[in-house]
């Protein structure tokens, strides 16, 4: 089975601190994806990333980066953590199908920031 | 207008009722389609795709498509309270992009 792990499942940050979200994924899969869940507001997609060294922005970059430097790890990267970025971060991965990728997740990292 | 559409709900259903949920989105080039089901405090899981206008049936589950009128939905026969979960719709994109969005989904209660 496609594994896509992160690294922290609960973190608690302060604001102005930086904050780093770790993705990893064991199936050789090119395409990985960030993405915020919100009560009410659904999954948003930050960034996503087709290939290494490759990154796009999605419905809400604002705030956000991310950095793929390996094919297997997509980390999204919190310059200066604000209290209205406290949410469950979701990363995902598919294989490069265009427009019939279907999406692993990982287990989510709930960050909280104070 | 959003680019995917869903009744937020909650759905409530009885147990082995009927459970209809809908989904409309904007895209006309979108070629494929998937549902995920999603349990409260967990990932969101791949329950159906389909593909081609029509009806595709996987046991309880039967995904209908008519991209004339840009409206999916999944239908859960028999319903269980197992089923209560968060569906979630999501366009497979258009060919050439790998951009990937979601329905902010539809939250559905079975009674028992």
């Amino acid at each position: 089975d496609v594994k896509v792990t992160q690294s922290s499942r609960y973190l608690v940050k302060r604001t102005g601190e930086k904050v780093f979200l770790e993705c990893v994924q064991d199936m050789d899969h090119e395409n990985m994806f960030w993405y915020r869940q919100d009560p009410g507001l659904g999954l948003r997609l930050i960034y996503f990333s087709y290939d290494v060294k490759m990154k796009e922005k999605g419905d809400i970059p604002e705030g956000y980066s991310v950095s793929r430097e390996k094919k297997e790890r997509f980390s999204l990267i919190l310059e200066s953590a604000s209290t209205n970025q406290t949410s469950m971060y979701l990363c995902a991965s598919s294989l490069r199908v265009a427009g019939a990728n279907v999406l692993t997740f990982g287990a989510g990292s709930r960050l909280t920031v104070l | 207008q959003k680019e995917v559409e869903q009744n937020s709900g909650p759905l409530s259903v009885p147990e082995g009722a009927i459970a209809s949920l809908n989904c409309t989105y904007s895209d006309r080039g979108s070629q494929s389609f998937f549902w995920y089901r999603q349990y409260s405090g967990k990932s969101p899981e791949l329950i159906m795709s389909i593909y081609s206008n029509g009806d595709k049936e996987d046991g309880r589950f039967t995904a209908q498509l008519n991209k004339a009128s840009q409206y999916v939905s999944l239908l859960i026969r028999d319903s269980q309270p197992s089923d209560s979960a968060t569906y979630l719709c999501a366009p497979g994109g258009t060919s050439g992009t790998y951009k990937y969005i979601f329905g902010t989904g539809t939250r559905l209660k079975v009674l028992a």
